[in-house]
């Protein structure tokens, strides 16, 4: 089944304890990205890839960082997490040069405390 | 900066009502356009693309349209049903060399039906 999978869905971690949200597709996609959701304020991107070892900041990166080393996997990593980075997150993927939509991850909420 | 809007933010009505929900968009520039549905805490669910060159897209009860040269997009939602009750997301693609590839969205329209 053509998936993004993200993982963990839920996780609760203290400020200041790096973590790392992983981010895998199947589809053989080149364009991957981060977004943040956070009520009232929609759904923002933090990150992109364009390809392997491209990657490019979005509306929200501070705090975050990516890399992507292989096509298919894309992991979104905070360095030193604090409470206003408490948020659902979504990883989503698509084609870049094809007439298809974006697939989405099914979401991980992260608590800072 | 492309923005995307979606009007109304809110909206209730009575099992069976035909209702329509808007999105507009200010760069007509777009590859596609591509309406998603949100159940609370839940990932987003794409119910309709529509590329740039059609001009609308039917799946079921949903019907979606896109007028890129005025920048509009709506979803039209038939005979609807309290389980239809969700977050429904307007999202474009940009057509831009520089920015290819990546979606705005806009930030939503809650539906809610009741029996």
């Amino acid at each position: 089944e053509a998936q993004v999978t993200q993982n963990p869905r839920y996780l609760i971690t203290v400020t200041g304890k790096k973590l790392t949200v992983t981010c895998s597709q199947n589809m053989n996609h080149e364009y991957m990205s981060w977004y943040r959701q956070d009520p009232g304020l929609g759904l923002r991107q933090i990150y992109y890839s364009m390809n392997v070892e491209v990657t490019d900041k979005g509306d929200v990166p501070e705090g975050y960082k990516v890399s992507r080393k292989e096509k298919r996997n894309f992991p979104l990593i905070l360095e030193s997490p604090s409470p206003n980075q408490t948020s659902l997150y979504f990883c989503a993927s698509s084609y870049l040069y094809h007439p298809y939509g974006y697939t989405f991850g099914s979401g991980t909420r992260l608590t800072v405390v | 900066k492309q923005e995307v809007t979606q009007i109304p933010a809110a909206l209730s009505v009575p099992e069976g009502e035909n209702l329509v929900l808007n999105c507009s968009f200010t760069d007509s520039a777009i590859y596609n356009l591509q309406w998603f549905r949100q159940d609370p805490g839940k990932g987003l669910t794409s119910l309709l693309l529509i590329q740039s060159s059609q001009r609308e897209q039917t799946s079921g009860r949903l019907n979606a349209s896109l007028d890129k040269s005025s920048g509009r997009s709506t979803l039209y939602i038939a005979a609807s049903q309290p389980g239809d009750s969700a977050t429904y997301l307007c999202a474009v693609r940009d057509d831009r060399g520089s920015t290819l590839g990546r979606l705005y969205f806009g930030r939503g329209t809650q539906l809610t039906v009741w029996p």
